[in-house]
């Protein structure tokens, strides 16, 4: 069965940073790019960063570009975000996916909460 | 990039279908995309791929209740013999070679 457990979320002050990260279970995990979707509270889906499976490839929404950094560990299946110079507006639960080759996100987690406020 | 709209809202009753739209940008009118379902306070969850074509793919354990179809650049997602379960938010997805797009995502309410 496939697993994503997201952790790292919190309070954080305007201009902070977290970290956060995805243990995943359940499948090859280095075969896979990985992305973070994000949902304000009471918005969307909003496509954050993505992966590929080796990791040497990364992608960025503009919104995020230059302050937030993906990574992966595919020895311990874990996949991170570095959210740096964070914003009131980066406030959102965070989910990561699985994403399936010209299929989508075929598995999420259950997502981390961030807050960024003073 | 692509970009997907979505209508904000839908209902319909117990028991009845309902088709909700997804509509591709300009260029765009061939892409593959995905349809997702997310309940009330929940993650959200797979339900489909949507090829070009009209074919689709459901995910695993997706009720036969769901299917997907095609005309031009709107992509459907139907529910049949809907149930109070389905009344959810829908959103559909897509890419390109660098970035991922959501549609705003369609909120059902099943009377």
């Amino acid at each position: 069965e496939v697993q994503l457990l997201e952790s790292g979320g919190g309070l954080v002050q305007p201009g902070g940073s977290l970290r956060l990260s995805c243990a995943v279970s359940g499948f090859t995990f280095s075969t896979y790019a990985m992305s973070w979707v994000r949902q304000a509270p009471g918005k969307g889906l909003e496509w954050v960063s993505a992966v590929s499976g080796s990791g040497s490839n990364t992608y960025y929404a503009d919104s995020v570009k230059g302050r937030f950094s993906i990574s992966r560990d595919n020895s311990k299946n874990t996949l991170s975000l570095q959210m740096n110079s964070l914003r009131a507006e980066d406030t959102a639960v965070y989910y990561c996916a699985k994403v399936m080759p010209a299929a989508g996100s075929q598995n999420w987690g259950q997502g981390t909460l961030v807050i960024v406020s003073s | 990039q692509p970009v997907l709209t979505q209508s904000s809202s839908a209902s319909a009753s117990l028991g009845s279908s309902v088709k909700l739209t997804c509509t591709l940008s300009s260029g765009h009118s061939n892409n593959i995309i995905a349809w997702h379902q997310q309940q009330p306070g929940k993650a959200p969850r797979y339900l489909m791929k949507l090829e070009g074509s009209g074919s689709y793919n459901k995910g695993s354990g997706v009720p036969d209740r769901f299917s997907g179809s095609r005309s031009g650049a709107d992509r459907y997602l139907t529910i049949s013999n809907l149930q109070s379960e389905d009344e959810a938010d829908y959103y559909c997805e897509t890419w390109d070679t660098n970035t991922r797009v959501f549609g705003g995502g369609t909120k059902l309410t099943v009377l």
